[in-house]
């Protein structure tokens, strides 16, 4: 049974174009994220919703929106593809009160040509 | 700048024997934890240590923190080919107001059968 799941897994695309990455959790946590991975393995958070409020926004371009639809779903728009967006993006879910562990999704690999 | 820094970058050792990484942050912590993450794969829960703890064990694992060095180490006793993976340490500083956990550049393990 997947605790955290992301469609797609990998994703090609064309600079320019515009596409989305999906996030579902069916753990009941409260709160979920976004992570970027770049090629060095950094890992930087972009976005956090608590029960779908946004708690958490780096500096991240106005390119990339996070949307919330309910506590279980985190997804994220990203509009005008950049090569520079090529990484993997994580998905992750924590019951925020509690400062527990992370459940990560098996991340979304994404490459701009 | 980063929160969390692994010690070192990149481990190699045989089978059998044990491996020790360490992690650095900067300012002070709610909890930090510990994170594996094999090749292509999302980053999966090891460990979770809270700022009042100094030693916590779980299966051949085994993680010290020293708040007054600002240092955490993870170490694996007997280790297996199937250990092979990233390890990441996580902290959440506890003025972020938000469970925002930093993650570090992670040390990539190597064990050779």
């Amino acid at each position: 049974d997947t605790a955290v799941s992301q469609t797609p897994k990998y994703l090609v695309t064309q600079m320019g174009n515009d596409k989305s990455i999906k996030c579902e959790q069916n753990l009941g946590h409260d709160t979920m994220y976004w992570y970027k991975q770049d090629s060095k393995k950094f890992l930087k958070i972009m976005f956090s919703y608590n029960n779908k409020e946004l708690i958490i926004n780096e500096t991240v371009p106005n390119r990339f929106s996070p949307k919330s639809p309910d506590k279980a779903h985190l997804n994220l728009h990203i509009n005008s593809l950049e090569l520079g967006d090529s990484a993997v993006y994580f998905c992750a879910s924590s019951q925020l009160t509690s400062g527990g562990a992370f459940r990560f999704g098996p991340g979304t690999r994404l490459t701009v040509l | 700048s980063q929160q969390g820094e692994e010690d070192p970058q990149a481990l190699s050792i045989q089978e059998g024997e044990n491996a020790t990484m360490n992690c650095s942050y900067k300012t002070s912590i709610n909890n930090l934890q510990w994170y594996r993450q094999n090749s292509g794969r999302g980053l999966v829960h090891l460990i979770l240590i809270r700022s009042n703890e100094r030693e916590k064990h779980s299966g051949r694992l085994r993680v010290t923190l020293d708040t007054s060095k600002k240092s955490s180490s993870l170490l694996i006793t007997a280790s297996r080919a199937a250990d092979t993976a990233s390890y990441f340490c996580a902290t959440v500083p506890p003025t972020s107001g938000t469970y925002k956990y930093i993650f570090g550049t992670g040390t990539r393990l190597k064990v050779l059968a």
